[in-house]
Parts: C-alpha cells; sequence; structure tokens
C-alpha cells in the first residue's frame, strides 16, 4: 500500500491543454515537494510546501498543498512538450527525517 | 558546482553475482541518500547517513544489501547475492541537512539481473 497515492498514474495530452495532477493520502506531511524526472536522470525537485493551503507558482506550473497537509496537486496551464517527464510528489511524514515518494504521474505532451 | 556523481551507469549480471555501486555526493553535503526505483514506481529509502553514520537503513534487505560511507564523503552500496526483484535504478542523493531537505540526486545507475 502506497502511503503517498498519485493519479493518474499516466496522462497523454496535446500541447496547449491544461492538466491536474493529485497527490493524496491519509497522513499529515509536514511538508511536501513535486520532483521531475527524465529518462536516464535522477528526480529534479521543483518545488517544496510546508503551510497547509499554501499556493506556488513556478511559472506555468501551480502546486498546491492541502489545507489539512494530506494532500496536494500540480496544475500545469498550456502544457508544452518540454513537460513530459514522471512527476513525483514527496512528502515528509511529521516528526520523520526521511521522504516518501508517491508512485508517479508519467506526463506526455503531444506535439 | 558539480553535481551527485554515480557509477556505473549500467550493469548487468546474473542472479546469485554480486555487485556494487559508488557515489560521490555534492562537496560539503553531510546527509548521503540511497533509494532504490523500481519501474514504475517512486524511488523507495534503502538508507540515510549523516557524515559517516547510518540514520535510517530501516528499508534495507540486510540480508543481501550493504553500504558503507567510511570517510563521511562517497559511499557505495553492495548487493551479495542479487535476485531478479533487484533489476531497478538504484539512486543516490545528497543535502546539505538531515532534515527533509533539498535533495540533489544523481543519475542512477540502471541494474538488471537476469
Amino acid at each position: 500500500t502506497q502511503l503517498l497515492e498519485q493519479s493518474p498514474q499516466f496522462l497523454s495530452i496535446q500541447e496547449g491543454e491544461n492538466l491536474t495532477v493529485y497527490c493524496n493520502s491519509s497522513s499529515v506531511f509536514s511538508s511536501l515537494q513535486w520532483y521531475r524526472q527524465e529518462p536516464g536522470e535522477g528526480p529534479v525537485l521543483l518545488v517544496t510546501v510546508v503551510t497547509g493551503g499554501e499556493v506556488k507558482k513556478l511559472k506555468r506550473l501551480t502546486f498546491q498543498f492541502g489545507d489539512a497537509r494530506k494532500d496536494s496537486s500540480l496544475h500545469i496551464t498550456a502544457a508544452q512538450p518540454g513537460d513530459t517527464g514522471l512527476y513525483l510528489c514527496a512528502g515528509a511524514l511529521q516528526g520523520a527525517q526521511k521522504l516518501v515518494f508517491g508512485q508517479g504521474t508519467r506526463l506526455t505532451i503531444n506535439p | 558546482e558539480a553535481g551527485v556523481a554515480q557509477s556505473p551507469r549500467y550493469k548487468i549480471i546474473e542472479k546469485r553475482q554480486s555487485v556494487a555501486f559508488w557515489c560521490n555526493p555534492i562537496s560539503g553535503h553531510a546527509t548521503l541518500y540511497w533509494y532504490q526505483q523500481i519501474l514504475g514506481q517512486g524511488p523507495k529509502l534503502l538508507i540515510q547517513f549523516q557524515n559517516n553514520g547510518v540514520v535510517d537503513d530501516s528499508q534495507l534487505p540486510k540480508d543481501r544489501f550493504s553500504a558503507e560511507r567510511l570517510k563521511g564523503v562517497d559511499s557505495t552500496l553492495k548487493i551479495q547475492p542479487a535476485k531478479l526483484e533487484d533489476s531497478a535504478v538504484y539512486l543516490c542523493a545528497s543535502s546539505l541537512n538531515p532534515e527533509p531537505d533539498t535533495q540533489y540526486f544523481g543519475p542512477g545507475t540502471r541494474l538488471t539481473v537476469l
């Protein structure tokens, strides 16, 4: 059983469309991170959210941490082929030093 | 600034053989992590070092996996003997602090066990 469930697991859309990826748990996290991983590379950190209800924007990407700090979403506006990759959420359980990763959402943006 | 270095990038072995992976973290990063990423899954923490001490190895299969970071800098992860289910990408990451912090990942070593 995954502590962090990501949905959808696979998403293939056309360039220019909008999309949202979800990361859900029944556990409370002190912080949550989103990473993007490209083939043959390690994950690269996109953002860290720490406060319930927090919203952060990174160009066309909008990240939100749920009010109860149990879930998060990533919204991409006007997706580009360069957004293609594996998106991973990772949470730090309260009092723990390690990150727990979700299984990832594999996103493909078609030109 | 150089990133996290890992070698080899690819390794193919037969089951019951031994294999070792090497990681050199970013200079000055006290915390080093080894993760296992099976195809279609997110990374799973195997072991976390703070300098040369182990912080968490609760998910390391200690009957066959071992890791060391003798001088608090680079690290090796060994599997002996390998099983088919060990086929995965082994990622090394480092961070300045032990708390969930910005982790910088290396490119990984893709292991195939036949």
